[in-house]
């Protein structure tokens, strides 16, 4: 079974509009890592948001927010404000307990392009 | 801020060929990840190092090899090179060790290999 799922592989917006990534993960650990990477066509990866399965707040980064919902196992990145430059790849990754040796687990990705 | 670097940029070899790629951690890190990443995909973890010493393996090929030095940098030694290990070769660091579940990765721009 996927551990994390991206449902959309590509999406479309118009500049200027607020755009939701979906995200959701299954885990049977009580403490795990949500994070957000974005790779635009230059290939780095850059790290965006970071949400804590303990954290009772949605983390925030400047246009960034993570809409955490633990009970749903969700955890969707919302972009406010969408510019040209947010046009890219975005990964949802997860890190679990000890077990699993703390790796990266990578969604699949979701390809965003912003339209002028 | 300084971010991971990695060396070099792009490496085109031939078939059979050896290729080193090298990773400078962000100051203070101490833990060292390897991925592979092919044309739309997902990262695959490779290798992580902490404190010089491996600390886990992923679907590395017995061809490649990796280690991490006294000040930190990393190097993957990949062998015998072959056309499906044309990717985009990241690094990845964080500190802490296997601080937990919360410790960012931040990644380098990549290596891209081609093997031609």
């Amino acid at each position: 079974a996927q551990k994390i799922t991206q449902t959309q592989p590509g999406m479309f917006v118009q500049e200027k509009e607020a755009v939701t990534l979906d995200c959701t993960y299954d885990t049977s650990d009580q403490s795990y890592g949500l994070f957000w990477y974005k790779q635009p066509s230059s290939g780095e990866m850059i790290f965006l948001i970071y949400q804590g399965s303990y954290d009772e707040q949605n983390a925030t980064e400047g246009r960034y927010s993570l809409n955490f919902q633990k009970a749903r196992k969700s955890a969707n990145l919302v972009i406010s404000a969408s510019q040209l430059g947010d046009s890219a790849m975005y990964f949802c990754a997860m890190r679990e307990g000890r077990d699993s040796n703390y790796q990266l687990i990578w969604g699949a990705g979701t390809k965003l392009i912003i339209k002028p | 801020a300084a971010g991971v670097i990695q060396s070099p940029r792009h490496l085109i070899k031939e078939k059979r060929e050896t290729a080193t790629l090298k990773c400078y951690p962000i100051p203070r890190h101490d833990t060292v990840y390897w991925y592979q990443q092919g044309p739309g995909q997902d990262p695959q973890f490779l290798i992580s190092f902490y404190e010089k010493m491996q600390s886990d393996k992923g679907s590395i090929p017995d061809r490649f090899s990796a280690q991490q030095f006294s000040d930190y940098h990393s190097e993957l030694n990949m062998s015998s090179l072959e056309l499906g290990d044309s990717a985009l070769y990241f690094c990845a660091s964080s500190r802490g060790g296997l601080g937990g579940f919360a410790e960012k990765l931040f990644f380098g721009s990549g290596t891209q290999l081609s093997v031609l």
